[in-house]
């Protein structure tokens, strides 16, 4: 079975601070995802990755940043927080693009 | 821009009742279409669809794609308490490894 896994289930924050969120895959997928989702908004893409080192942004990537330095980690980080970055983040990671395996979500709260 | 429209936005029902979910997409180089079920984490995967008029079905869960009109259905019949959740449709296009979400479908089942 895929496992995807999310370093926090969830987080509090304050404005300012740097926040990083870790996702981390066992099935050697090459590309790996970061979303964020919003009621009445859905998913939306923030940044992925096909490969290490490599990153394309997603549809709204402003206010993030990614790291990809190992094949099974891909990290969004959030280099000042602020309150509308409050969301829901999930991480996926696929082999093909059809199959995508999601982890369980951090719900970041930023005060 | 490539768009994915799911409705209704939201429906509540009664424990028994049958109901059809309806994506409905616009995205160059179509090649498959997803639909996930999210409860309270991760949304996990139901179908892929990728050609017209081929039914597939789970249980009491069945979707449908017509590739002519350029949408889908998710069918769920005798609907439980259990179905309570968020129905994400996604679709992938051919030369990308991103999906194109639509912004979900929230179902109440109430008993």
């Amino acid at each position: 079975d895929v496992k995807v896994t999310q370093s926090s289930r969830y987080l509090v924050k304050r404005t300012g601070e740097k926040v990083f969120l870790e996702c981390v895959q066992d099935m050697d997928h090459e590309n790996m995802f970061w979303y964020r989702q919003d009621p009445g908004l859905g998913l939306r893409l923030i940044y992925f990755s096909y490969d290490v080192k490599m990153k394309e942004k997603g549809d709204i990537p402003e206010g993030y940043s990614v790291s990809r330095e190992k094949k099974e980690r891909f990290s969004l980080i959030l280099e000042s927080a602020s309150t509308n970055q409050t969301s829901m983040y999930l991480c996926a990671s696929s082999l093909v693009p059809d199959t995508q395996y999601f982890g369980p979500g951090t719900r970041l709260t930023v005060l | 821009e490539d768009k994915v429209v799911q409705s209704p936005l939201s429906l509540v029902v009664h424990e028994g009742d049958t109901v059809t979910l309806n994506c409905s997409y616009e995205v160059t180089n179509f090649r498959s279409l997803l639909w996930y079920k999210q409860e309270k984490k991760a949304p996990t995967f139901l179908f892929m669809l990728t050609s017209s008029g081929i039914e597939k079905k789970s249980g009491r869960l069945s979707s449908i794609l017509d590739k002519k009109e350029l949408f889908s259905i998710l069918n769920i019949t005798a609907t439980q308490t259990g179905d309570s959740a968020v129905y994400l449709c996604a679709v992938t296009q051919g030369g990308s490894e991103k999906l194109v979400f639509g912004k979900g479908t929230k179902l109440t089942v109430n008993p």
